[in-house]
């Protein structure tokens, strides 16, 4: 499969718990990109991620989130200490050439 | 800073009728993207508009792109069930990487 993958797709959690977000780019790409998207809204960058380095992070919530790509492994969306409002849907992106392709997404609900 | 905005924000279609949705940026863009999600689905890209009065058809759909490149429609001609879904446009960043998302418009329709 070359596309973008994601897991888990569906992700509860009590509030307080930490949620991790898992995704593997399009085979041959080192770039990730991870947008947010609230019930009936668009979705929102979080941030920009290429192996070992963050290029832009401009849409991350300053406290609780955390984002890496490490060298080996997919890039990990990491949320600490989860609140009911960070209850969505958080998608994971590869740019092949034009437009984004996306994963299946992860549902996160926050019990 | 950018902003997307998209009308009307819910579309309710006989089945074989048409219907027009609505993009405007807040700044010019240097292309506009569509995409496409199902209900519980991902967005799926479906075109990039990069020329300025650029009209471009995909079977029933008809996506222009403005002259002052800002505005953007998509025109479905015989709506049919499979058209059910969330229709987002979206425009580059000025570092081209991050999309600007607008709120969608989401289309129902009655058979």
């Amino acid at each position: 499969n070359a596309g973008v993958m994601q897991n888990p797709r569906h992700l509860v959690r009590r509030r307080g718990q930490e949620a991790r977000l898992r995704c593997s780019p399009m085979k041959g790409h080192s770039h990730v990109y991870w947008y947010r998207q609230l019930p009936e809204e668009g979705l929102k960058f979080m941030v920009y991620l290429q192996k070992e380095n963050i290029i832009d992070e401009s849409g991350m919530p300053k406290e609780r989130f955390s984002a890496e790509f490490p060298k080996e492994g997919p890039s990990i969306l990491r949320i600490q200490q989860v609140v009911r409002g960070d209850s969505a849907a958080y998608f994971c992106a590869s740019s092949p050439g034009h437009g984004y392709t996306f994963g299946s997404g992860t549902r996160l609900t926050v019990v | 800073g950018q902003q997307v905005m998209q009308i009307p924000q819910y579309q309710h279609v006989q089945e074989g009728e048409d219907f027009t949705t609505y993009c405007n940026s807040s700044t010019t863009l240097s292309n506009i993207q569509w995409y496409k999600q199902r209900p519980g689905g991902h967005p799926v890209f479906l075109i990039q508009l990069v020329k300025s009065g650029e009209v471009k058809k995909q079977k029933r759909l008809t996506f222009q792109f403005g002259e002052a490149k800002k505005n953007s429609s998509l025109h479905i001609t015989a709506t049919q069930t499979t058209d059910v879904g969330t229709y987002f446009c979206a425009g580059p960043s000025q570092n081209d990487y991050k999309l600007s998302f607008g709120a969608g418009t989401t289309v129902t329709v009655r058979a």
